[in-house]
């Protein structure tokens, strides 16, 4: 079975400086990767995804993300947080054809200016 | 094009009471799914679609009936609404067809039962 763990509950950062998010993942074949963001009381935002080739992937919002197999991670990264980051931020895995996404707990993001 | 709707967005259920919570698209996507969210533990896919007629059982089905009659519309149904099943619940779709593979996301239900 498919698992995902997002090992920090909570991540606080300085307005400006770099940020990263870590995702673990279990999945026996190569998977889709996906990290979405939930503002407070909002529902779900597609940040990013990875299915194939190149592993650095881009997202919205300035938000990247780089798929290792050989670690079995899809870290997201952004060079310069701003205050509207601030968010619920959820890596989640998947396959096509029927298979939903298995999500991890979540990493709360907090912004201090 | 309002993309994902769900209603209501806030409910408060007693021990033992049925409702059904409404998810609709107007995307034309055949799959169509229902999570819940909790503190900590991320969201938990409970049923899915795959196209109208056709359901199929997540993570967490127990509790919770669906129907597809049609493309458009995907409810899901509390028989008898237990404490644990207090959540917010999510609908989510996606398109089959092309290679993004990307799920859309209703509002949210914020479901409360005492």
């Amino acid at each position: 079975a498919q698992s995902v763990t997002q090992p920090d509950i909570h991540i606080t950062v300085s307005e400006g400086a770099s940020l990263e998010l870590r995702c673990n993942y279990s999945y026996g074949a190569t998977p889709y990767l996906f990290w979405y963001v939930q503002s407070p009381g909002q529902g779900l935002q597609l940040l990013l995804k990875y299915f194939s080739g190149d592993t650095l992937v881009q997202g919205i919002k300035g938000f990247e993300a780089e798929f290792k197999r050989s670690q079995s991670s899809f870290n997201l990264r952004k060079p310069s947080v701003h205050w509207s980051d601030a968010a619920e931020y959820f890596c989640a895995v998947g396959r096509s054809a029927g298979n939903m996404l298995t999500f991890g707990g979540g990493t709360r993001l907090m912004v201090k200016p | 094009n309002a993309g994902v709707t769900q209603t209501p967005k806030f409910q408060v259920l007693k021990t033992g009471q049925s409702m059904t919570l409404q998810c609709a698209q107007d995307m034309n996507h055949e799959y169509m799914s229902w999570y819940r969210q909790d503190p900590g533990m991320g969201l938990r896919l409970i049923h899915y679609s795959v196209g109208a007629g056709i359901t199929d059982q997540g993570e967490v089905p127990n509790g919770y009936n669906v129907s597809r009659s049609t493309t458009e519309d995907f409810p899901l149904r509390l028989l008898s609404a237990a404490p644990s099943q207090t959540s917010v619940y999510f609908c989510a779709t996606r398109n089959r067809a092309g290679s993004s593979d990307t799920q859309y996301f209703g509002p949210g239900t914020r479901l409360t039962v005492l």
